[in-house]
């Protein structure tokens, strides 16, 4: 089956630098690959999302990448503010069309 | 449009009690999901119900029951509990068709 390794587990930045996130995954035949941020105490939240038929997909100061051929995708987030922290998941679409999870990210953005 | 709701927020069972979180969502999705999620993990998918009437297992199924009462509603049941299903337990709904999943606020678990 699919399998999701995301890292790194946590991640330290200065606000206003950049932040990435890295997720692999197992199994070529995947095409969709949602992030989601959860704040402390709430619910998981969609960010955004990529399909296989493109390489890189922008929204605001939010960013993936998708590399299809070395199985992995990676979250940008460029000038972080401090409403930025949070844990952050990546997941993939498996071929009975369920998301498998990453471990998480715990993003600190240091004031 | 309330979206995904969940009963109840929190919850303290003893071990060997039984009990139902119950999940309602306003969206007309097809799709619903029950996850739990343990500190320093992610996500693990308990059932999900692909349409009204259908029910799968998913990762982490032992020890769990459902039921999709209809297409608004889908419960989550617990028949003897023990302290391994301490947990926060999520419920998602979807589209039919669409992989974006929409998530209820969480329900905290404490079996002692």
């Amino acid at each position: 089956g699919e399998n999701v390794e995301q890292h790194p587990s946590t991640l330290s930045v200065q606000e206003g630098d950049s932040a990435v996130i890295k997720c692999t995954y197992s199994d070529s035949a995947s095409n969709y690959f949602p992030w989601y941020k959860q704040e402390l105490g709430k619910r998981p939240q969609l960010i955004i999302d990529i399909r296989s038929n493109v390489g890189e997909k922008k929204d605001q100061r939010i960013a993936v990448t998708l590399n299809k051929t070395a199985k992995h995708f990676s979250l940008h987030i460029t000038e972080t503010q401090p409403e930025d922290s949070a844990v952050y998941f990546c997941a993939v679409q498996d071929s009975n069309y369920q998301l498998i999870w990453g471990a998480g990210t715990k993003l600190i953005i240091k004031p | 449009n309330a979206g995904v709701t969940q009963t109840p927020k929190f919850q303290v069972l003893k071990t060997g009690q039984s009990m139902t979180l119950q999940c309602a969502q306003d969206m007309n999705h097809n799709s619903m999901y029950w996850y739990r999620q343990d500190p320093g993990m992610g996500l693990r998918l308990i059932y999900y119900s692909a349409s009204e009437g259908t029910t799968d297992k998913g990762e982490v199924p032992n020890g769990y029951n459902v039921s999709r009462l209809n297409k608004r509603e889908f419960s989550l049941r617990l028949e003897s509990a023990a302290p391994s299903q301490t947990s926060v337990y999520f419920c998602a709904s979807s589209p039919q068709g669409q992989e974006t999943q929409y998530f209820g606020p969480g329900t905290r678990l404490l079996v002692l």
